[in-house]
């Protein structure tokens, strides 16, 4: 069964960093790439970063751009998010997902994490 | 950047009744437009994917059409499970971004 879990959200002061995971399972992790996204309280779906299979290229969006990195262990068949210099405006669900580069969806999704940025 | 453009924004129907969600794209996106459900607390699940592909295991009364900016969810005859939230989703090759629309919610009228 084809199965994404994530972890590492919680409680962070504005300015403060925190890094999620994400565990897949029941696919060839390093032939995919792999996807953030999240969302706020109440709100729609918003994209955060994208990373191809190898790791070599990444993507984000203008609103993480400078603060937010992705990155891939293919060995651990794990996809990170280190978001620094976090704000009040980041507080969501993350989820993440897997990417068909072939149809530019996201095809299999994680049931989330909470990230609450407040003091 | 392209924008993906949602409407209604609240659709109220009954169920066994028919469903037309639109999302319109602000230039063209050829056929890769895909389509998510939301039901509350849960995590979006793919529907539709290159406009009119259903994907693996999702019922016959959904279907999608269109291509270039305008698209079309319709759920032929709702069944309870169907109210939620559905977004629209496109990728652009330049700037490398991947946009939603900002949903319709389907609800119980």
């Amino acid at each position: 069964e084809v199965q994404l879990v994530e972890s590492g959200g919680g409680l962070v002061q504005p300015g403060g960093s925190l890094r999620l995971s994400c565990a897949a399972s029941g696919f060839t992790f390093s032939s995919y790439a792999m996807s953030w996204v999240r969302q706020a309280p109440g709100k729609g779906l918003e994209w955060v970063s994208v990373i191809s299979g190898s790791g070599g290229n990444t993507y984000y969006a203008d609103s993480v751009k400078g603060r937010f990195t992705i990155s891939r262990d293919n060995s651990k068949n794990t996809l990170y998010l280190q978001m620094n210099s976090l704000r009040a405006e980041d507080t969501a669900v993350y989820y993440c997902a897997k990417w068909d580069s072939g149809y530019y969806c996201m095809d299999v999704w994680g049931k989330g994490t909470t990230v609450t940025v407040s003091s | 950047e392209i924008v993906l453009t949602q409407s209604p924004a609240t659709l109220s129907l009954s169920p066994g009744e028919r469903a037309t969600l639109s999302c319109r794209a602000s230039q063209s996106v050829s056929s890769y437009l895909a389509w998510y459900q939301q039901t509350p607390g849960q995590a979006p699940r793919l529907l539709i994917y290159d406009a009119s592909n259903r994907a693996t295991g999702i019922p016959a009364r959904f279907s999608g059409s269109g291509s270039g900016t305008d698209f079309t969810l319709t759920i032929s005859s709702l069944e309870p499970e169907d109210f939620a939230v559905y977004y629209c989703q496109q990728r652009s090759n330049w700037p490398p971004v991947i946009t939603f629309g900002q949903g319709t919610r389907l609800e119980i009228k």
